[in-house]
């Protein structure tokens, strides 16, 4: 079935560091696949978002790009900053058998200034 | 500007005990699914529905019930509550089955 494989956390860095997140998926088809932030005691917002191969989803700084032949969607920032401090959950939506999300057990980030 | 509401935000129940947790969208969305949210975890689906009147089992549906008779609604219901349904309970929405869901801000549900 599907699945997505996260990054463990948590993951701890300085102001402007560079960040990685990694991600990565199993699914057949072609799915949808989306980066969700989870501010501390907060539903989830989406963050940003790529619906097909090569895509490159971005938003507020972050990026991610939706790499097929690596099943991948790595979530990249140049330059954290303190209020980028939450939990980040990638997940896939399957265009078959919509209407659920599959999420990554999420990765919990904290920058200090 | 309301978005997916869920009630209440925080809840006890007392093991054995039932109860049902709310969810409104005033967006129009068909799809609307409810998770629970676990440490270390992620989000699983509990019960998802495609339209008024059609609901499906997710990942972990045993004890919760769901019903869709609106378009707008989709309560979750707890039949006899156990204390390993302690977790967080999230509702969300989406327009269709393989874009983005809106969140609601989550139920707290905490089973002694």
């Amino acid at each position: 079935g599907n699945s997505v494989t996260q990054m463990e956390g948590p993951v701890t860095l300085s102001e402007e560091a560079f960040l990685t997140i990694n991600c990565t998926y199993t699914a057949t088809g072609y799915p949808s696949l989306f980066w969700y932030v989870q501010y501390p005691g907060e539903g989830l917002q989406l963050l940003l978002k790529a619906t097909k191969a090569d895509d490159k989803g971005s938003n507020k700084g972050f990026e991610a790009t939706y790499r097929k032949e690596t099943t991948s969607f790595h979530l990249e920032k140049g330059s954290v900053q303190v209020s980028d401090s939450a939990v980040y959950f990638c997940a896939l939506s399957d265009r078959i058998f919509g209407g659920k999300l599959i999420f990554g057990q999420g990765t919990e980030l904290s920058v200090k200034p | 500007n309301a978005g997916v509401t869920q009630t209440p935000k925080f809840q006890v129940l007392k093991t054995g005990q039932s109860m049902t947790l709310q969810c409104a969208q005033d967006m129009n969305h068909e799809y609307m699914s409810w998770y629970r949210q676990d440490p270390g975890m992620g989000l699983r689906l509990i019960h998802y529905s495609v339209g008024a009147g059609i609901t499906d089992q997710g990942e972990v549906p045993n004890g919760y019930n769901v019903s869709r008779s609106t378009t707008e609604d989709f309560p979750l219901r707890l039949l006899s509550a156990a204390p390993s349904q302690t977790s967080v309970y999230f509702c969300a929405s989406s327009p269709q089955g393989y874009t983005e869901a809106f969140f609601g801000q989550g139920t707290r549900l905490t089973v002694v």
